[in-house]
């Protein structure tokens, strides 16, 4: 089946630094998606990536979608406390009807230190 | 709205046991997700159902059963509970929502941990 490779796997950082993550796969995507889990909780969808090279941002986040679909990678400006958690890429497959099957990256465990 | 809920939060089950975990949403989506996840290895999707009356399997369902009650809810049903079994289940919806180009979100419920000893 197809794979993500998300790194880092995790990352310590002091608040107020920018940081950067992404994920690679071996085929193609038509979206990449990118949730947040904070502990105890589900996923939250921060960002999602409809066409390749597209680059868009929300508040401190930003994130593109790779011109060759394969990749994609997330950025945090100016980190905060709140930030902490684990952060999933997600790519999605268009299959038959209206589901939509996601394959999600291993997480990046990010943790702020003040 | 409440979005996506799980029921229960928490179980721990004997080898063999079996149980039901319930999910419903009121977002009035047409597709519903299981998931589980362990430690390092993200999500992976168990079963799901694009609408109401079909189920389908996805990367990892042995071991597992899924109903589609209705449009609302979507329970997983572990028959024959396996220490493998462990993990966080999620439950999750969808629907397309159509604009100038495809657009796609998955909601999750706040997951199950499971135990199996």
């Amino acid at each position: 089946g197809q794979q993500l490779n998300q790194s880092p796997q995790s990352m310590f950082i002091q608040e107020g630094e920018d940081v950067s993550m992404n994920c690679t796969s071996s085929s193609i995507f038509n979206t990449w998606l990118w949730y947040k889990q904070d502990p105890g909780e589900g996923p939250v969808l921060l960002i999602a990536l409809y066409k390749a090279g597209e680059l868009t941002s929300n508040g401190r986040l930003t994130a593109q979608f790779g011109i060759t679909r394969k990749d994609s990678f997330l950025n945090i400006s100016a980190s905060i406390p709140s930030d902490v958690g684990i952060y999933f890429c997600a790519g999605v497959s268009y299959s038959s009807g209206s589901a939509r099957q996601l394959t999600f990256g291993s997480g990046t465990q990010l943790t702020v230190l003040p | 709205n409440a979005g996506v809920t799980q029921t229960p939060k928490f179980q721990v089950l004997k080898t063999g046991q079996s149980m039901t975990l319930q999910c419903a949403q009121d977002m009035n989506h047409n597709s519903m997700y299981w998931y589980r996840q362990d430690p390092g290895m993200g999500l992976r999707l168990i079963y799901y159902s694009a609408s109401e009356g079909t189920t389908d399997k996805g990367e990892v369902p042995n071991g597992y059963n899924v109903s589609r009650l209705n449009k609302r809810e979507f329970s997983l049903r572990l028959e024959s509970a396996a220490p493998s079994q462990t993990s966080v289940y999620f439950c999750a919806s969808s629907e397309i929502r159509w604009r100038d180009r495809g657009q796609y979100e998955q909601f999750f419920g706040p997951g199950t941990r499971l135990t199996v000893l």
